[in-house]
């Protein structure tokens, strides 16, 4: 099955600096890489996703890319805000039908004011 | 659009209990559930697929007679889980998947177990 490993587990910026945040998947068969923040207690919600096709994706502040050779895909956020503070998570999933998403190990963002 | 709920979204239970835990999708039809279980600080584990009149894809590891998933409708699906135990106590999340986003997955508010 799939294995996505998400680097770092923390991360600690100041406000209006950078943060990307890496991750690896092991199935050449995913086709689509959601991005996920998840606030303390609360569900997950998409921010972004990359389909195999394309190599970049941008939206406002936040971008990801993905290299499906090395298979690796990273998210960018610049500018960084103080409500950017959670966890964020990667995800992967093959094509076809409602195939199940596997989650990385989650990134701890910190935005110092 | 694509709205999920969950209830409840707090459950306290003695050990020994059985508690179950609704999905709904309030404004789509979906075909497929997932249910996750999350423990804190950690990412989110799937434990099994739900579709609609047929019986449920567990993951590996995960006890079928334990975790119990019915997914009798195409706005619901339920978890119970069977003789809670203190280690059952985690953060249960559903999500649900409908064709006409290509398959993106809404995620419901969650569900915090508690078991004494």
């Amino acid at each position: 099955g799939e294995n996505v490993e998400q680097h770092p587990s923390t991360l600690s910026v100041q406000e209006g600096d950078s943060a990307v945040i890496k991750c690896t998947y092991s199935d050449s068969a995913s086709n689509y890489f959601p991005w996920y923040k998840q606030e303390l207690g609360k569900r997950p919600q998409l921010i972004i996703d990359i389909r195999s096709n394309v190599g970049e994706k941008k939206d406002q502040r936040i971008a990801v890319t993905l290299n499906k050779t090395a298979k690796h895909f990273s998210l960018h956020i610049t500018e960084t805000q103080p409500e950017d503070s959670a966890v964020y998570f990667c995800a992967a999933r093959p094509s076809g039908g409602y195939q199940k998403v596997t989650f990385g190990t989650g990134t701890k963002l910190q935005v110092i004011p | 659009g694509a709205v999920v709920s969950q209830h409840p979204s707090r459950v306290i239970c003695k050990s020994g209990t059985s508690v179950k835990i609704e999905c709904r999708s309030l404004d789509f039809q979906a075909t497929t559930m997932f249910w996750y279980r999350q423990f804190p600080k950690q990412s989110l584990m799937l434990m099994a697929t739900s579709n609609e009149g047929s019986k449920a894809t567990y993951e590996q590891g995960v006890e079928k007679d334990k975790f119990l998933i019915n997914h009798a409708s195409l706005t619901l699906s339920t978890l119970t889980v069977t003789s809670a135990h203190p280690e059952d106590s985690s953060f249960y999340i559903c999500s649900a998947s409908r064709l006409a986003d290509d398959n993106e997955q809404f995620f419901g508010p969650g569900t915090r177990l508690t078991v004494l």
